[in-house]
């Protein structure tokens, strides 16, 4: 079992509407994650980052986490072309723990 | 200021050839990461390096793979009689602290024919 798993999509959304992405993890004792965004071709940039079970908001996006299940998802509202990338969930262990481990990321198309 | 800086951007070479990666990370960032993504695969942990500590070398594949880290700042990934299944784009990423985000380079695009 992959520590963290995602839907590698493509996911298509029309503009306007929201994307739902869901990431899964293995290690019940994970305690911090992450949402990465990744255009084409460049390096993957922090987005998100969510501690706490329940939704985190800022500004389009909004992050879901649900420790019980193992859960961690990303709402993007009102999608816009330009949020078309790969986005990277990402979770570290433990508090001190300096490794992060990824998924293998959902690509999201926004159509115009 | 400047970000975390990889090169080559590109670099292909011939199976069995050795081939260095480098990482120029932020100035002031203590841990430097190494990661590899491969097509249709997630980020693979390869290195960490922390200051002056003993790095953690849990996630190099191989032992062609080696890194080195010289005066806690620029780093080289060493890969060496490169194989077909290296070729991935690798990653560096670096941070102040552990509460602190990584900050990715644009990568290194490896291809080994």
């Amino acid at each position: 079992q992959k520590e963290v798993e995602q839907n590698s999509g493509p996911l298509s959304v029309p503009e306007g509407a929201i994307a739902s992405l869901n990431c899964t993890y293995s290690d019940r004792v994970s305690q911090s994650f992450f949402w990465y965004r990744q255009y084409s071709g460049k390096s993957p940039e922090l987005i998100m980052s969510i501690y706490s079970n329940g939704d985190k908001e800022d500004g389009r996006f909004t992050a879901q986490l649900n420790k019980a299940s193992q859960y961690v998802s990303l709402l993007i509202r009102d999608s816009q072309p330009s949020d078309s990338a790969t986005y990277l969930c990402a979770v570290k262990a433990r508090s001190n723990d300096y490794k992060l481990s990824f998924g293998a990321g959902t690509t999201v198309t926004v159509r115009a | 200021g400047a970000g975390v800086s990889q090169s080559p951007s590109n670099k292909v070479t011939e199976k069995g050839k050795d081939v260095e990666l480098r990482c120029d990370p932020i100035s002031g960032h203590t841990a430097l990461y190494w990661y590899r993504q491969s097509l249709g695969q997630g980020l693979e942990f390869l290195i960490y390096f922390q200051g002056n500590s003993a790095p953690d070398k849990s996630g190099l594949p191989s032992d062609r793979f080696s890194a080195e880290r010289t005066g806690g700042s620029v780093s080289t990934l060493t890969i060496q009689r490169t194989q077909q299944e290296d070729s991935a784009v690798y990653l560096c990423a670096s941070r102040p602290d552990l509460n602190s985000p990584l900050h990715f380079g644009n990568g290194t695009r490896l291809t080994v024919t």
